[in-house]
């Protein structure tokens, strides 16, 4: 069943072009920026994440993209597929007590 | 390797019952967590633990209690349940020690009437 309700930002793409899919953070001291992924009825899983001296770090088929500037985190995905479907959450952690501040979360469907 | 494991995965509850949920990780990780997962909400975190006989509280700590008696598991207590507390709840653990992943357990959806 669906693990989050009716009000989340939604991504609709085709299968095979490029997602991207946006995250405001709060905290300008947090350390690391994190993207996850929850697929229906699952936990959320680990994607990517990169540190707050970073701007850019790209993973397989991902791409996470931060400006601190203007508190703005993105998640690009390449070649977008079916497997992608699912809500994505960004968050932000310090080092001390590792406390992970999640984002409301973006659902992302990916169309035929 | 099962990971992060979390019981039980359903339950219904009748307002100003009592339950334990336990969350187990079989991954020697010092750091745990307890998020609630509301609608449109994210994850909050509840209640967290940096290691064996230690925790502390998070955003939304009301209503709820923890031990962590053993490394591997993390006990989530509803002391009197309220309709408020109906959500999906998730136990997730981590290394600490700057690793940032965290690793999440299935979910255990709660309902409380």
């Amino acid at each position: 069943g669906e693990s989050v309700g009716l009000h989340l930002p939604t991504l609709s793409v085709q299968e095979g072009d490029n997602s991207i899919i946006n995250c405001a953070y709060s905290n300008s001291a947090s350390d690391y920026f994190i993207w996850y992924k929850q697929e229906s009825g699952k936990g959320p899983q680990f994607i990517i994440d990169i540190r707050s001296n970073m701007d850019k770090r790209q993973g397989q088929r991902v791409t996470v993209l931060l400006n601190k500037t203007v508190k703005h985190l993105s998640l690009q995905i390449a070649a977008t597929q079916p497997g992608d479907s699912a809500v994505y959450f960004c968050a932000e952690v310090k080092y001390y007590g590792q406390n992970f501040v999640f984002g409301p979360g973006t659902r992302l469907s990916v169309l035929p | 390797n099962a990971g992060v494991t979390q019981t039980p995965k359903f339950r219904v509850l009748k307002t100003g019952q009592s339950m334990t949920l336990l969350c187990a990780q079989d991954m020697n990780h010092e750091y745990m967590y307890w998020y609630r997962q509301d609608p449109g909400m994210g994850l909050r975190l509840i209640h967290y633990s940096v290691g064996e006989g230690t925790t502390a509280k998070g955003e939304v700590p009301d209503g709820y209690n923890v031990s962590r008696l053993k490394k591997q598991n993390f006990l989530l207590g509803l002391e009197s349940a309220a309709p408020s507390q109906t959500s999906v709840y998730f136990c997730a653990s981590s290394y600490g020690n700057q690793n940032t992943e965290a690793f999440f357990g299935q979910g255990t959806r709660l309902t409380v009437v």
